[in-house]
């Protein structure tokens, strides 16, 4: 059956470095999404993509972050400077098509840990 | 804004037992509703999705219904296994592309 994966499973990073959290959606998906859960926390959304573009994002998704499908398979996170308040466990998403209908399938995640 | 509420956080059962997880929305407009699952560390399993216009939906041993009107939706378990431990999430999908997802039952199935 098809799913999304990611990878690291885990990052550790120091606090003010670059992170990039990989993600390879269901291969005839074409919406892609970014949630994240703080440990303890509810799942809460960050960003979704389609067609090459962001199409919502919500106020965490501030400047330090952004979002990439740098070729036909991978969709990409990236953390400009990390904080200590970045630590999370970060999930990819995918979705055939954006109908009120769909459905969104989730990966395994990764978990980052800023230090 | 949307918000999502569960109850109860945490359900403690001998294995068996039939039993039912809560989920109440207070923005009733809603396109659909998911039912996940999440183990310690793991990532979500989604069980089920009901439409907006869907009153409930079945998947084995899973039933989830939705009264969108009184914005309530119950996962009912039949016949609970050790296997079903877990964390159990429902989400709700507005407009847009965004799931708005509660805070979760953490069930634990005793043998």
């Amino acid at each position: 059956e098809p799913e999304v994966t990611q990878t690291p499973s885990h990052q550790v990073t120091q606090m003010g470095q670059e992170v990039i959290l990989r993600c390879v959606p269901i291969s005839n998906h074409l919406y892609f999404y970014w949630y994240r859960q703080i440990l303890g926390q509810k799942v809460e959304f960050l960003v979704s993509f389609y067609n090459n573009e962001i199409s919502e994002k919500s106020e965490i998704f501030d400047d330090q972050f952004s979002v990439e499908r740098p070729d036909g398979s991978n969709f990409t996170l990236k953390i400009r400077s990390t904080k200590l308040e970045d630590s999370a466990m970060y999930f990819c998403a995918s979705s055939l098509t954006s109908e009120w209908s769909n459905e969104q399938f989730f990966g395994p995640g990764t978990r980052l840990t800023v230090l | 804004k949307q918000e999502v509420t569960q109850i109860p956080a945490a359900l403690s059962v001998p294995e068996g037992e039939n039993l039912v997880l809560n989920c109440s929305f207070t923005d009733s407009a809603i396109y659909n509703l998911q039912w996940f699952r999440q183990d310690p560390g793991k990532g979500l399993t989604s069980l089920l999705l009901i439409q907006s216009s869907q009153r409930e939906q079945t998947s084995g041993r899973l039933n989830a219904s939705l009264d969108k009107s009184s914005g309530r939706s119950t996962l009912y378990i039949a016949a609970s296994q050790p296997g079903d431990s877990a964390t159990y999430l429902c989400a709700v999908r507005n407009s847009g592309d965004k799931l708005t997802f509660g805070t979760g039952t953490r069930l634990a199935v005793r043998p």
